[in-house]
C-alpha cells in the first residue's frame, strides 16, 4: 500500500537556522505531493504543492520543496526559520484520496 | 476562516452517549472527507463522500456513522465510543474527488474526548 514517511518527529532549531524536513513516499507512478502546516490550535494550511513541471516548488512564507523522483522524496526547506514557524508540518500525496505522513513538529527557539 | 466550518470545537462525551459532529463548507465543493488525527500518527482517512454518495469507508468501526444530506454538509454521528477514539476529527473538502491540483481545504477540527 502507498505510504508517506516523515522521518523527523520533532525538530528544534534556533531562529535564522536553515530547515529541511524529510518526506518519502512509496509509490512508483505519477504522484501529486503537498506540504501542509498546522499552527497550534489552527486548521491545516497548504504551504505548497507539486503537480508537474519544475521539481523545485516555491510556496508561501518562504518555504520551498524539491521533488526528486529517483529518491521518492519531497523534502521541505526554508533557508532561515523564524519563531513564528513553530508548527506541525505534514507531507501528503494524492493518488485516489489524500494520504498523510505522521507529521513533524518544528519548534523554533527565539 | 477556510470556508470549511466544524462544530463543536470541543466535545467531551461518555462512552454511552450519542453525539454528532458537523461540518459545513461554502466553497461549492463536491467532495467531503472525514479524517482522524491522533498524536504521532498519520492522519487517518475515515470516510469519503462524492456528490453526496459515500464512496469510501476505510474499515471504520460502526460506532462512527457518517451522513451527507447535501453537498455542503457532512455529519459524523458517534455512539458508544471508546477512550481510544479520543482525537481531533478533521473535515475537508475538495472541488471533486480525486482532485489532484488544488488539494483539500480543511476545517479547524473537533477535539473529541471520550471519558
Amino acid at each position: 500500500a502507498q505510504s508517506v514517511s516523515q522521518h523527523n518527529h520533532h525538530v528544534i532549531l534556533s531562529e535564522a537556522a536553515s530547515l529541511e524536513l524529510g518526506c518519502n513516499y512509496s509509490y512508483g507512478g505519477t504522484v501529486n505531493l503537498f506540504w501542509y502546516v498546522q499552527y497550534p490550535g489552527q486548521h491545516l494550511q497548504l504551504l505548497l504543492k507539486y503537480f508537474s513541471g519544475d521539481p523545485l516548488v516555491k510556496g508561501i512564507k518562504g518555504f520551498e520543496a524539491e521533488f526528486i523522483k529517483s529518491k521518492f522524496s519531497f523534502n521541505l526547506r526554508k533557508p532561515s526559520v523564524q519563531w513564528s514557524d513553530t508548527a506541525e508540518y505534514f507531507c501528503a500525496v494524492i493518488l485516489s484520496d489524500m494520504r498523510f505522513g505522521a507529521g513533524t513538529r518544528l519548534t523554533v527557539k527565539p | 476562516e477556510t470556508g470549511v466550518t466544524q462544530t463543536p470545537r470541543h466535545l467531551v462525551m461518555g462512552m454511552t452517549n450519542k453525539k454528532s459532529l458537523k461540518c459545513e463548507q461554502h466553497l461549492g465543493h463536491n467532495a467531503m472527507y472525514w479524517y482522524k488525527q491522533s498524536a504521532k500518527k498519520p492522519l487517518e482517512l475515515m470516510f469519503v463522500y462524492s456528490l453526496e454518495e459515500r464512496v469510501e469507508n476505510n474499515s471504520v468501526p460502526s460506532r462512527f456513522s457518517p451522513e451527507c444530506p447535501n453537498s455542503s454538509h457532512l455529519f459524523l454521528h458517534l455512539h458508544t465510543l471508546q477512550p481510544e477514539d479520543s482525537a481531533l476529527y478533521l473535515c475537508a473538502s475538495s472541488p471533486r474527488r480525486q482532485e489532484k491540483f488544488y488539494g483539500y481545504t480543511f476545517g479547524s477540527g473537533t477535539r473529541l474526548t471520550v471519558v
